[in-house]
């Protein structure tokens, strides 16, 4: 079984500069998750889909970014225009929908802002 | 606000000894509790899950426990090994909405 593919894995960009990051989730599962994870510290929930709608993008900052799941498969990830403490890895993750069952995660994509 | 605190940022242990990681939470009430394993530059990775009716689940040399009264989980690897050495993240979740996790704990099993 595949698993939950990310990408791209690194990313430098300029600060004010926007990016975006792409994510497959395992063939099945309605769940996605996109976390950010600074140095040091635990994932951030940013955003949680259920299919193609969101169930939670409390901590998503939404001035800069956004999210989308078109046709609930892949999902984007956007940051416009970024920051210096945008630094950190991205992780995109699945799970089955309507069970509360192990999330999968993807490698993550890491975030440079210079 | 809601907290989710993981005993300690390190901890280093002898092989063959059985390390014990803590991960307490305040202002939160939550359904289930997993346990994640996260190498460096990787995702993590799913290890064991444990709702709030029950007391304790095992998988192998991992066992957990969820004490709702406490507020608190404590995850045991018993037998460590040097390839245990990993940080580990508790996650907290409210049904399938909302998994939060706490900040890890590096541990280091020496051999």
């Amino acid at each position: 079984e595949a698993g939950v593919a990310q990408s791209p894995r690194y990313k430098i960009i300029e600060k004010r500069q926007s990016v975006a990051f792409w994510c497959n989730p395992i063939s099945g599962h309605a769940t996605l998750y996109w976390y950010q994870q600074i140095l040091g510290q635990g994932p951030k929930l940013l955003i949680q889909f259920q299919n193609n709608g969101v169930v939670d993008d409390s901590q998503l900052p939404k001035d800069r970014f956004s999210a989308e799941r078109l046709k609930g498969v892949d999902s984007t990830l956007k940051i416009q225009p970024a920051k210096l403490e945008d630094s950190a890895v991205y992780l995109c993750a699945s799970s089955f929908q309507g069970r509360v069952t192990e999330a999968f995660f993807g490698q993550g994509t890491r975030l440079t802002v210079v | 606000s809601q907290k989710i605190e993981q005993n300690s940022e390190a901890l280093n242990i002898q092989e063959g000894k059985t390390a014990t990681l803590t991960c307490n939470y305040t202002n939160y009430s939550p359904a289930y509790l997993q346990w994640y394993r996260q190498d460096p530059g990787r995702g993590p990775v799913f290890l064991l899950l444990i709702r709030e009716n029950e007391k304790e689940k095992r998988k192998e040399r991992l066992k957990v426990t969820f004490d709702t009264t406490l507020k608190q989980s404590l995850f045991h690897i018993t037998a460590s090994q040097p390839a245990d050495s990993a940080t580990y993240l508790c996650a907290l979740s409210l049904g399938a909405l909302h998994m939060r996790f706490g900040a890890g704990t590096r541990l280091t099993v020496k051999p």
